[in-house]
This record gives structure tokens, C-alpha cells and sequence, in this order.
């Protein structure tokens, strides 16, 4: 079973949709962030969380402690944010290691 | 430096040599992390330093595989004797000490033939 659990695994959306992308996590965290990887391999950090929501321009990330649950949303999709979206966590309880979800694929079609 | 440097950016070698994989982290950042990524997969955690202490390398998968960083700065991710199933793509992040946000390399692209 996997610690970071992500979906759904591919998606496909219509300009303009409003996107959201969720991460579920059974270790107690210290912190969750997103990423984004680019086609070409490179990868950036979105959001580090530890309560509540932050947003950033088209971007909004949440997490709910209780719930061991993170969502990412984009809102106005555009074809470059053609990304996979990945959920990372990481872990007091396991030497402040990070685990990560296999990735959300996301297609964004004009 | 501007941002996290990886070297080389490809390395291609054959099954049973070494190869050392070179980290150069954003300038003074205290955390520096590896993680391999497959072709496909997200990234998975290989082990992590803050200053030149390795805090945690419970992942990485074998003895065959260690890193170091003497000086509390650039990082070495050394595979001795390379299998086929380390060709992956090997990443590197550094960040401020504790739960901040991790800026990544490039990778490197290791093929083992």
C-alpha cells in the first residue's frame, strides 16, 4: 500500500475547466507539498502546506489534517498548465522522510 | 548559485562500473535531498543531509548504493558495481532547514546497459 495515494491518474480537461486533483496520506505529516513536472523532466514545488489553503494566482491547494486529505485545483485551465501534478508528504514519524504519490497526468486540450 | 545543479546531466555506462552522480545545491541551503524517479513513476526518497550529517538513508535500496556530503555542500550519490535496474533518473533538491519548500535539480539520466 502506498503512503501517498493520488487521483485520478490521467485527466483530460477543456480549457477553461475548473481542475481539481486529490491526495490522500496515511503517515502523520509534517508538511504535504505539490509539484509540478514539467514535459521535459523538470520539476517545480506548487505549494507547501501544513493547515488550512494557500493560492497562488490559478492555483489553490487545501489540505484537511483530520482527513489526511489535500486537494490541488486549478481554476480557468490553460493548455500550458499540461503538467503531471504530483503530491508529496513527509514524515516525523519515519525520520522526516518524503513520500510520494505516483502522479496525476493532466492534458489541458484548446 | 542560481538554482540546484546536477552533473552530469546523462551518464551511460555499463553493468558493473561505478559511477558518481554530483549534487550542487542552491547556495545556502541546509537540506539537501536524492530521489530516484522512474520513467512513469513519481519520485522516491533515497536519503537526505542537513549540513554534512546524513540524517536519513533508509532508502536507498541497497549497500551498493551511498552518498555523502563532507562539507556540507555539494553532494555525491555513488552505484558501485551499476545493475541494469538503477537506470533511472536521479534527482537532487535542496531547501532552508526543516519542512520548507525543496527546490529540484535537473536530474541526471543514468542508463546501465
Amino acid at each position: 500500500k502506498n503512503e501517498v495515494e493520488q487521483s485520478p491518474q490521467n485527466l483530460t480537461a477543456q480549457e477553461g475547466e475548473f481542475i481539481t486533483i486529490n491526495c490522500s496520506y496515511s503517515v502523520g505529516i509534517s508538511a504535504l507539498h505539490w509539484l509540478q513536472q514539467h514535459p521535459g523532466g523538470g520539476i517545480v514545488s506548487l505549494f507547501m502546506l501544513s493547515s488550512g489553503k494557500k493560492k497562488h494566482g490559478r492555483l489553490i491547494a487545501t489540505i484537511n489534517i483530520q482527513e489526511k486529505h489535500s486537494s490541488l485545483h486549478i481554476t480557468a485551465s490553460h493548455p500550458r498548465d499540461s503538467a503531471v501534478y504530483i503530491c508529496a508528504v513527509r514524515s516525523p514519524n519515519t525520520g522526516n522522510q518524503f513520500y510520494f504519490g505516483t502522479g496525476t497526468s493532466l492534458t489541458v486540450i484548446p | 548559485g542560481a538554482g540546484v545543479s546536477q552533473s552530469p546531466r546523462y551518464k551511460v555506462t555499463k553493468r558493473g562500473q561505478d559511477v558518481a552522480l554530483r549534487c550542487d545545491p542552491i547556495s545556502g541551503h541546509v537540506s539537501l535531498y536524492w530521489y530516484r524517479q522512474a520513467l512513469g513513476q513519481g519520485p522516491e526518497f533515497l536519503t537526505y543531509f542537513n549540513y554534512e550529517a546524513q540524517q536519513d538513508k533508509s532508502g536507498l535500496p541497497n549497500d551498493r548504493f551511498s552518498a555523502e556530503r563532507p562539507e556540507g555542500s555539494i553532494s555525491t550519490l555513488t552505484i558501485q558495481r551499476t545493475e541494469q535496474r538503477d537506470s533511472a533518473m536521479y534527482r537532487c533538491a535542496s531547501s532552508a532547514l526543516g519542512p520548507t519548500e525543496q527546490f529540484f535539480g535537473p536530474g541526471t539520466r543514468l542508463t546501465v546497459l
